[in-house]
Order: structure tokens, then C-alpha cells, then sequence
């Protein structure tokens, strides 16, 4: 059974960089067919997408926060990051990893099948 | 960008009733639409891939339709533990992820 567990500091100061990380089990983040996802969600607010990473290196941010994230790997725990830099009170959320399913042949099936159970993240001096 | 809408934006309806919620995507987007449920305090569920295959365990009351831009979740009998929040999600394009803003189902 695939998991995901986001971890990090639940207080970040403000311009700052959040700093948060994914292990996965029960599957690995190096096959193929998956991507590695980061979302976040505001209180009593809607998802948004931060973005996405594949095993073969090839990463998509939202265009809206690109110029402050990243998200990279390390194979060798099985484990994906978020780093946000230079951040505001907006940035105050619940971040949630998930992994998004490409079936070989069937791109119309891609879709976040697996979420973390998210965690919160307070911008605050 | 591919802009996602829904509506409503809130219902109400009670156990038993018959729900539909429409998702629209501002291009044309094939069937590549997926629709999550998420409760509070808890992240997102998926429920719907490719706009109208109901993902593992999901119950059949859920089904889903449409193609283009235009898109339908629908709860054929409403159960109690159905009353949450629901996304559509594109997958269309493919280097972003966009959600639609939801759709709070309640009890009335």
C-alpha cells in the first residue's frame, strides 16, 4: 500500500524559505508512470497546485509561484521536497504531496490518485 | 491557462437526494477531467478519472460525464457521508494542474 507523509516545520517566519518533505513507501519515486506532486490549500479555501516532479528529472511549477519554488528528489530515501523562498502570511496553508498517475497509454487517465495527509504551515513573526 | 468554474459554488440537499455538479473548463479540454471529494480536515479523495471512470472503492451512486468543456458529477442517491467538498481537476494540459474552486455539498 502506497503512502505519503509530508513533514516539516509547522511555523515559518516571514521571508523565509518553507522547507518540506514527502517520504514515499510502499512504491518508489525513481519508476516510471508516476509523478510527484505538491498542493496546497488556505483555510476554508480552494486547492492549488504548486508542482510536479518525474523520475526522469522533468519538473513543471505553477507559473504563479515559480520564481519562488522548487521541488527535487532524493532517491536514496525515497523522498521528494518543497522549497518555497521569501515567504508572506499568503503563504499560510495546508501543503499536501500526492502522486499523480500517468498510465502508459492513457494520458486521459492522469490524476492525483494518492495524497498525504497534508500539513500545516503558519507564516508568522 | 486553462481556467476551471463550478457550480454552484454551494448546495443543499438532503440523504437520498439526486446531485448533479457541473464543472466547466474554458478550453476545450477532451475528457480529461477528474472530480475529488475532500471532507474536512482531510485531503483530497479522488473519485473520478478521464471524466467518467470511477476510480477503485468508489461507490457506483458516483458518475461522471462529459466532453469538450463541459463536464457532470453526479450523486444518484445521496448518503450521509457523502456531504463535502468536491473539485474538478484538468489534465489536459501537460505541464500544469488546475482545480476548479469546488463545490460545497451540505445537509439540509
Amino acid at each position: 500500500q502506497v503512502q505519503l507523509q509530508e513533514s516539516g516545520p509547522g511555523l515559518v517566519k516571514p521571508s523565509q524559505t518553507l522547507s518540506l518533505t514527502c517520504a514515499v513507501s510502499g512504491d518508489s519515486i525513481s519508476r516510471g508512470s508516476y509523478y510527484w506532486s505538491w498542493i496546497r490549500q488556505p483555510a476554508g479555501k480552494g486547492l492549488e497546485w504548486i508542482g510536479r516532479m518525474y523520475s526522469s528529472g522533468t519538473i513543471n511549477y505553477n507559473p504563479s509561484l515559480e520564481s519562488r519554488v522548487t521541488i527535487s528528489a532524493d532517491t536514496s530515501k525515497n523522498q521528494f521536497s518543497l522549497k518555497l523562498t521569501s515567504v508572506t502570511a499568503a503563504d499560510t496553508a495546508v501543503y499536501y504531496c500526492a502522486r499523480e498517475i500517468h498510465p502508459p497509454g492513457r494520458s486521459d487517465l492522469r490524476a492525483l490518485d494518492i495524497w498525504g495527509q497534508g500539513t500545516m504551515v503558519t507564516v508568522s513573526s | 491557462d486553462i481556467q476551471m468554474t463550478q457550480s454552484p459554488s454551494s448546495l443543499s440537499a438532503s440523504v437520498g437526494d439526486r446531485v448533479t455538479i457541473t464543472c466547466r473548463a474554458s478550453q476545450h479540454i477532451n475528457n480529461y477531467l477528474n472530480w475529488y471529494q475532500q471532507k474536512p480536515g482531510k485531503a483530497p479523495k479522488l473519485l473520478i478519472s478521464a471524466a467518467s471512470i470511477l476510480h477503485s472503492g468508489v461507490p457506483s451512486r458516483f458518475s461522471g460525464s462529459g466532453f469538450g468543456t463541459d463536464f457532470t458529477l453526479t450523486i444518484s442517491s445521496l448518503h450521509p457521508e457523502d456531504f463535502a467538498t468536491y473539485y474538478c481537476q484538468q489534465s489536459y494540459s501537460t505541464r500544469r494542474v488546475d482545480f476548479g474552486p469546488g463545490t460545497n455539498l451540505e445537509i439540509k
